[in-house]
């Protein structure tokens, strides 16, 4: 169970041009997803809340102009990075909480998606 | 505000030997506490996580953590290591009812000498 999927798992596009990214929760609701993004050996930077029905919420500095989430269902987030430029290029990985669990502070981790903008 | 420290950037062991992996919360209340793993190129995998109760937790693949408060610590422990271990491994904290979100430490990754 708690299984989240990403798709694509890698995508190359070229510099100015959009890409979304999707995560799906495949066998449970998720009224919360988190989007992060991790640059090569380094750590997990949380980059948004997604909450269904809802606006995401941006952490600082990361701008919500650029990078558009949309969580229209209890088991879709989409990650759009909007005119990509080749610092977009990174490792997107998003996480999903399950609703229907207790304590709900579980996040379950999608595989991640690598970008590469040319 | 939270952070977790993982001390060990790298850590290498020989397979069959034991493991322990260190993790220091900063947290003014009581947290959640989570071990996370990542293969190359992949997304995380849960190990295992503490919410309360017994502050000994047993996970996946037999790896175990104990939380201990006066030290600060969520150490992950196992008594042999396989070379499939080899990963990196996150400990992430998260605050009870504080919008869900983790911090995570900056990693340590296990190397796994055959």
């Amino acid at each position: 169970g708690a299984v989240v999927s990403q798709h694509p798992s890698w995508v190359i596009c070229k510099s100015g041009t959009s890409v979304k990214i999707e995560c799906r929760s495949l066998d449970f609701q998720a009224t919360t997803m988190f989007w992060y993004r991790q640059f090569p050996k380094q750590s997990l930077m949380l980059m948004a809340t997604s909450n269904e029905g809802s606006k995401a919420t941006y952490e600082q500095g990361v701008e919500k102009d650029k990078f558009l989430i949309n969580h229209a269902s209890l088991t879709l987030s989409t990650l759009t990075v909007t005119s990509a430029h080749p610092e977009d290029s990174s490792f997107y990985i998003c996480s999903a909480r399950d609703s229907g669990s207790a304590p709900q502070e579980t996040q379950y981790f999608g595989p991640g998606t690598r970008l590469l903008v040319l | 505000a939270q952070s977790v420290t993982q001390p060990d950037i790298h850590i290498t062991v020989s397979e069959g030997a034991s493991l322990e992996l260190r993790c220091n919360y900063s947290y003014g209340a009581t947290p959640y506490l989570f071990w996370y793993v990542q293969s190359p190129g992949q997304g995380l995998q849960l190990l295992l996580k503490y919410f309360s109760g017994d502050t000994l937790v047993q996970g996946i693949k037999g790896f175990e953590a104990e939380f201990k408060r006066s030290q600060s610590s969520f150490n992950l422990r196992k008594p042999s290591v396989h070379w499939s271990d080899a990963a990196e491994y996150f400990c992430a904290v998260g605050a009870a009812g504080g919008g869900n979100k983790l911090t995570f430490g900056t990693g340590t990754q296990l190397k796994v000498e055959l």
